[in-house]
């Protein structure tokens, strides 16, 4: 069965850094890119970042570009999303989740609040 | 950026009526790269149907996908009491962004 489990959000300060982490089982990980994606309160889905099978590509959303960094350890089936310089509008439920070959998000975590508040 | 846009916002139905959910794109889609996601409160999303009309593990035939260019449609027959739920189309457009629709909401009558 796959499972995605998501972990480290929490209540941060504006400018304040984060890191969040997604521990994967249940497949062959590095057969996958992987993604984050983030949901404000009542807000759709909205894609942040994807890290393709090695770690050799990643991608971001731009709003987030040069604030956040996605790295993976595929000893660890683990996938990460270092969030620097956090902002009042980053605070959302953040999923990590399996990108399939048609780059849909097969898979997701159950999700981690980040709450960026002064 | 391809933005997507789904209509109506909400839908109110009867156990047993036919949903019909539209998503359309401001500029042409790969049909291989548009998915329906529906989401529950407190859940996080499930993929439905993936690639515009193949259904994702698990899923219901009464679900079924279609459309092409810039215009896709999620139709589930004989809605039951589980179908209540927030529905997301998404896309892909061969290089970053990932978009995904504001969602429709099927509610109860």
């Amino acid at each position: 069965e796959v499972q995605l489990v998501d972990s480290g959000g929490r209540v941060v300060r504006p400018g304040e850094s984060l890191r969040l982490s997604c521990a994967a089982s249940g497949f062959t990980f590095d057969d996958y890119a992987m993604s984050w994606v983030r949901q404000a309160p009542g807000a759709g889905p909205e894609w942040v970042s994807t890290i393709s099978w090695n770690g050799g590509s990643t991608s971001y959303t731009d709003s987030v570009k040069g604030r956040f960094s996605t790295s993976r350890d595929n000893a660890k089936n683990s996938v990460f999303l270092q969030m620097n310089r956090l902002r009042v509008e980053d605070t959302a439920v953040y999923y990590c989740a399996r990108v399939n070959y048609y780059s849909n998000f097969e898979y997701w975590g159950q999700g981690t609040l980040v709450a960026v508040s002064s | 950026e391809i933005v997507l846009t789904q209509s109506p916002g909400t839908l109110s139905l009867s156990p047993g009526e036919t949903a019909t959910l539209s998503c359309r794109a401001s500029q042409t889609v790969y049909t291989t790269h548009l998915a329906w996601y529906q989401q529950k409160p407190g859940q996080a999303p499930r993929l439905l149907i993936y690639g515009t009309s193949n259904r994702a593990t698990g899923v219901p035939d009464r679900f079924t996908g279609s459309g092409s260019g810039t215009d896709f449609t999620l139709t589930i027959s004989r809605v039951e009491p589980g179908d209540f739920a927030v529905y997301f189309c998404q896309q892909y457009g061969g290089s970053p962004p990932y978009t995904f629709g504001q969602g429709t909401r099927v509610d109860i009558q």
